[in-house]
């Protein structure tokens, strides 16, 4: 299995831009997060999944978007870049069918918006 | 708001010296928590986890951590650390409430770095 993966590892933006970045898990989890790490922050929810067809807000969903149209495949889309969305973003899956969960993360995407 | 604390953001030590990271959360009902460790340029792997029975969880890796309810806490300890143990730690929190499933609230990271 190769896990949880994301792609692009590495994006510059400029400011009002848009683009997609792709989470995919091979391990037929249910539950798909996406994470926004941040200095001195720890990570933050900006959106989750429970399921195909369902998606909900998290902490810091402002300027981001998502779809869950398959269980395999999580994208973040940003809107319209701007410079504090400069982070590294994090995807996350698991299983749904117990609190006792392990989520497991994906290697990241480093995005920096000028 | 729920908050989740990590008492050091930076920890240097020497090998073979001990490690405790402190956590604290706010959060009054019932939590899974958890450990979390990033190695330099690596992505976040889970170390120990806590979600019922004996407080006292042993992880990987040596880790392990205890639950006091009392004091809302979940330290985390290694009774002898190696130079592989320079991470960032983060200690995560997850209230087990219907509207709260899998949203897990992260502390700020503790760097730790161990020096040879």
């Amino acid at each position: 299995n190769a896990g949880v993966t994301q792609t692009p590892k590495f994006q510059v933006l400029k400011t009002g831009q848009s683009m997609t970045l792709q989470c995919a898990q091979d391990m037929n989890h249910e539950y798909m997060s996406w994470y926004r790490q941040d200095p001195g922050m720890g990570l933050r929810l900006i959106h989750y999944s429970v399921g195909a067809g369902i998606t909900d807000q998290g902490e810091v969903p402002n300027g981001y978007n998502v779809s869950r149209s398959t269980t395999e495949d999580f994208p973040l889309r940003l809107l319209s870049a701007a410079p504090s969305q400069t982070s590294v973003y994090f995807c996350a899956s698991s299983y749904t069918d117990s609190q006792a969960y392990e989520q497991y993360f994906g290697p990241g995407t480093r995005l920096t918006v000028t | 708001a729920q908050s989740v604390s990590q008492h050091n953001h930076h920890v240097i030590l020497s090998e073979a010296a001990s490690l405790e990271l402190g956590c604290n959360y706010s959060y009054g009902g019932t939590v899974n928590l958890f450990w979390y460790v990033q190695y330099p340029g690596q992505h976040l792997q889970l170390l120990l986890k806590y979600f019922s029975g004996d407080p006292l969880v042993k992880g990987i890796k040596g880790f392990e951590a205890e639950f006091i309810k009392s004091k809302f806490s979940f330290n985390l300890r290694k009774p002898s650390v190696q130079w592989s143990d320079t991470a960032e730690y983060f200690c995560a929190v997850n209230p087990m409430t219907t509207d709260s499933w899998g949203k897990l609230q992260f502390g700020a990271g503790t760097q730790v770095v161990v020096t040879p």
